[in-house]
């Protein structure tokens, strides 16, 4: 079945490094893939998402390309902020209504 | 922008007991569903919901469960007899089209069956 594979955490930045946070999945067929984000006692929220092989999403200075070759879609962000310490979710949607999470990874950004 | 709200954000129980989690989903949309995470873990599909019936389900989603849209805003998660196991984060979203369309969460129900 399908399913999605990331890295796991706890991640630990200094303010201004390079983040990868990776992502692989498992499905059949052209899935769009998504990574959403929980902040500390919020919900998850979309941060971006891409529709066909090739596609970048992009937002908030952090990006993702859609992989078809590796089945791959790692979350990057050239410089993190302390801001953005919070639990990052790969997602897979493919026929159907049915959203596939990966278990998150929790990124902590240190001053 | 619009927003899904849960209600309440934290509710503890005890266990046998019924519990029913609030959601509003976003007025336009037109698919709902449940999801919920145990600390630590995957966040899981429960159900989903659309033209008031249930579209899918996952075989968490037993006869203990149950969903509803009472009136044209609210869609309601109801365990019947809850167990310890129960405990987690219940996240409701909805979405605006079926394939390929974002899901839109809200902050989540925390539900402690004690």
């Amino acid at each position: 079945g399908d399913s999605v594979t990331q890295m796991e955490g706890p991640v630990t930045l200094s303010e201004e490094a390079f983040l990868t946070i990776n992502c692989t999945y498992t499905a059949t067929g052209y899935p769009s893939l998504f990574w959403y984000v929980q902040y500390p006692g919020e919900g998850l929220q979309l941060l971006l998402k891409a529709t066909k092989a090739d596609d970048k999403g992009s937002n908030k200075g952090f990006e993702a390309t859609y992989r078809k070759e590796t089945t791959s879609f790692h979350l990057e962000k050239g410089s993190v902020q302390v801001s953005d310490s919070a639990v990052y979710f790969c997602a897979l949607i493919n026929t159907g209504n049915q959203f596939y999470f990966g278990t998150g990874t929790s990124l902590t950004v240190i001053p | 922008e619009p927003e899904v709200t849960q209600t309440p954000s934290h509710q503890v129980t005890q266990m046998g007991q019924e519990v029913i989690l609030r959601c509003v989903p976003i007025s336009n949309h037109l698919y709902f569903y449940w999801y919920r995470q145990i600390l630590g873990q995957k966040v899981e599909f429960l159900v989903s919901f659309y033209n008031n019936e249930i579209s899918e389900k996952s075989e968490i989603f037993d006869d203990q469960f149950s969903v509803e849209r009472p009136d044209g805003s609210n869609f309601t998660l109801k365990i019947r007899s809850t167990k310890l196991e129960d405990s987690a984060m219940y996240f409701c979203a909805s979405s605006l089209t079926q394939n390929n369309s974002p899901l839109h969460f809200g902050n989540g129900t925390r539900l402690t069956v004690t």
